[in-house]
């Protein structure tokens, strides 16, 4: 298996662009997060999806930050307008199942720095 | 707000010594208890799990849960260098059957 996929593995942007992270999740794996990790407030949950419906985006830090799911293999976080606060690791990680019991696997992450 | 407590180090043990790695929980609801490990610029990878007071035992690694003190630790046995990793600690949050609250980490380093 290609485990989960995302890209761009490292983004450098300017405060005020549009930022777009993506995932492929794990095929067959029904449930889909995204992940916010920094040095002060550690791993986040960003949203979650299960069966490409987002279920729980209360992690969502404000509306600049929008996540989709369109089909069972593509999700999308997008981040507009950037701003240097967003600095982070961004994770997508997929489970096979929707309950707290299934292993989710992470992505290799997207490391972003807005300037 | 939901917290899940841990040292951050770093712990530094020699190889061979056994490593203990400490966590608490403020949230009694918590059913479900995970150690990740991650290892310098990679992703978190789930090592252990445990739903039950007491212990459970993989390998090299022992899991420890006492709901009453609201404490899980992880302990691994024979440590080696390639131990050395960031051990993050994650809780169901509120009881949640897909949310987990994830410490920040106990960094370990192994000393050949």
């Amino acid at each position: 298996d290609a485990g989960v996929i995302q890209s761009p593995r490292h983004e450098v942007t300017e405060m005020g662009q549009e930022v777009t992270l993506r995932c492929k999740p794990i095929s067959g794996h029904n449930s889909l997060f995204w992940y916010r990790q920094t040095m002060m407030r550690g791993l986040e949950l960003l949203i979650y999806f299960n069966n490409n419906v987002p279920i729980d985006d209360s992690g969502m830090p404000e509306d600049r930050f929008s996540a989709k799911m369109p089909n069972a293999s593509f999700s999308t976080l997008k981040i507009q307008p950037s701003e240097p606060r967003d600095s982070a690791v961004y994770f997508c990680a997929s489970s096979l199942g929707q309950g707290i019991k299934e292993t989710q696997y992470f992505g290799p992450g997207t490391r972003l720095l807005v300037l | 707000q939901k917290e899940v407590e841990q040292n951050s180090g770093p712990l530094s043990v020699p190889e061979g010594a056994i490593a203990s790695l400490n966590c608490t929980y403020s949230d009694r609801g918590s059913q479900s208890f995970f150690w990740y490990r991650q290892y310098s610029g990679k992703s978190p990878e789930l090592i252990m799990f445990i739903y039950s007071n007491g212990d459970k035992e993989d390998g090299r690694f022992t899991a420890q849960l006492n709901k009453a003190s609201q404490y899980v630790s992880l302990l691994i046995r024979d440590s080696q260098p390639s131990d050395s990793a960031t051990y993050l600690c994650a809780v169901n949050s509120g009881g949640s059957n897909y949310k987990l609250t994830f410490g920040k980490g106990t960094l370990l380093t192994v000393n050949p």
